[in-house]
């Protein structure tokens, strides 16, 4: 159960994109489309972002997209916020009830 | 609305036990997997344990195997964490979630777990 690689940080300016990678295994996100994405403001709880690797939730703005490629997902922040400054965390299934999150990467809007 | 709130946190001797309760609304506990992750301070997000919808099959991350137990009573609609044999490195911030196959739409607002003597 070893931690999904991330960055540790990422930067865009205002307006442009961010791309986070991903990068697990064939036991988890390279086997399994159950990949999230989460979004954590210090001091709060984490905000599903992205699910089953592209899918949206209701009221996530379409500038936020997800994809996957064999062991590495990734996540695109698209004409960059202010508020879109936090740290995202990815996760993935990895079989027999088990889950693994990433190692978080902090995004900072220059 | 969907809520949930956890509660049972504190400062625990290293050795020692805690039960974590999360009490949700806004959907039956019964239809949904749940979950718990835990934060340590200023550090990332650590998944813990499941539990399935059946209230009976569950997961658990292996630095916890053993001595974590998940459980839930549905006529209360609360999950509960029961942590044994406490060690330091098990601080940290606790959340619940639901989990809607896969994903964690719904988090509660985390209870602290200190393990300290």
């Amino acid at each position: 159960q070893s931690a999904l690689t991330q960055p540790p940080s990422a930067s865009g300016s205002l307006g442009q994109s961010v791309t986070i990678s991903c990068t697990g295994t064939s036991s988890d996100v390279g086997t399994y489309n159950y990949v999230s994405w989460y979004q954590q403001h210090p001091g709060k709880a984490p905000k599903l972002m992205i699910s089953e690797v592209s899918k949206r939730p209701s009221g996530v703005p379409d500038r936020f997209s997800g994809t996957k490629s064999g062991n590495t997902a990734s996540l695109t922040v698209s004409g960059l916020q202010a508020d879109d400054e936090a740290d995202y965390y990815c996760s993935s299934y990895a079989g027999s009830n088990t889950f693994v999150f990433g190692t978080g990467t902090k995004v900072t809007v220059l | 609305e969907v809520q949930l709130v956890e509660s049972g946190g504190g400062l625990v001797q290293p050795g020692g036990s805690l039960r974590l309760s999360c009490a949700v609304s806004g959907f039956t506990l019964s239809s949904y997997w749940m979950v718990w992750v835990r934060q340590a301070p200023g550090k990332g997000l650590v998944w813990v344990s499941r539990l399935n919808r059946d209230g009976i099959s569950t997961g658990y991350a292996d630095s916890v195997k053993g001595r974590f137990t998940v459980s839930r009573d549905s006529a209360k609609s609360t999950l509960y964490l029961q942590m044994n044999s406490l060690r330091a490195d098990d601080t940290a911030v606790y959340y619940c979630a639901r989990d809607t196959g896969g994903a964690f739409p719904d988090w509660g607002q985390g209870t602290l777990v200190t393990v300290s003597s």
